[in-house]
């Protein structure tokens, strides 16, 4: 199974700032992703993440707010910008198409706390 | 839209087989079906997907019906380990999942 590590593991910011979160695969993969769970909630999907071109964003989703890179086949970034404190939940990232093609693996998580 | 529907809650007895059910009318012909499983807001973790045949692994069985709409999660010998919030997932989209509760 891929393995995906998510950095910070955990932040506490300002209102208005912005955080970038950033994903690493183990491995090469086709497909990467970004959820967003609020506290007691389940997942909701944010974006997929598109090597070499803009993410394709779910409905009540933006670029400007949540901005996404993805530079190469194991590795994205999300920013949450202008934060606020409805902001405040867990960011986990996802990753779908390595060696054993249709498995689809998450990471750890990021909690962010925004005051 | 996607949509899966789950019970919210379930029991189990430890050492007894839980069956979990889903159902997803709306998954499109080459989507899999994903489970996953979540403790105390750690990331999902993967169990088992399939597509039209029943699967099996060292986790769980998964048993999708014929016309797709809807599968069933086997965990054969629950433990109190086993104690989560379960979630089908179809087309990425996550519902309300099943807290399963094992008990001795």
């Amino acid at each position: 199974s891929a393995v995906i590590s998510q950095k910070p593991s955990r932040d506490i910011c300002q209102r208005g700032t912005s955080l970038t979160i950033q994903c690493q695969v183990d491995s090469q993969v086709t497909m990467m992703f970004w959820y967003r769970q609020q506290p007691g909630q389940s997942l909701t999907l944010i974006a997929t993440a598109n090597q070499g071109s803009e993410a394709t964003y779910e409905s009540g989703f933006v670029i400007d707010k949540f901005p996404i890179s993805r530079p190469n086949l194991t590795f994205s970034t999300l920013t949450v910008s202008n934060m606020s404190p409805e902001d405040s939940s867990i960011y986990l990232c996802s990753a779908r198409g390595g060696l054993r093609s249709t498995e689809q693996f998450f990471g750890p998580g990021t909690r962010l706390t925004v005051l | 839209d996607a949509k899966t529907t789950q019970p919210p809650s379930m029991d189990c007895a430890e050492g007894r087989a839980a069956n979990l059910p889903c159902n997803h009318s709306t998954i499109s012909g080459n989507e899999y079906v994903y489970w996953y499983r979540q403790i105390h807001s750690q990331g999902p973790q993967y169990i088992i997907h399939g597509l039209k045949n029943n699967e099996t692994n060292e986790m769980a069985s998964l048993i999708i019906t014929e016309d797709r709409k809807s599968s069933t999660l086997i965990l054969p010998h629950a433990t109190l380990r086993d104690t989560a919030v379960y979630y089908c997932i179809d087309k990425l989209i996550f519902g309300t999942g099943t807290r399963l509760q094992v008990f001795p």
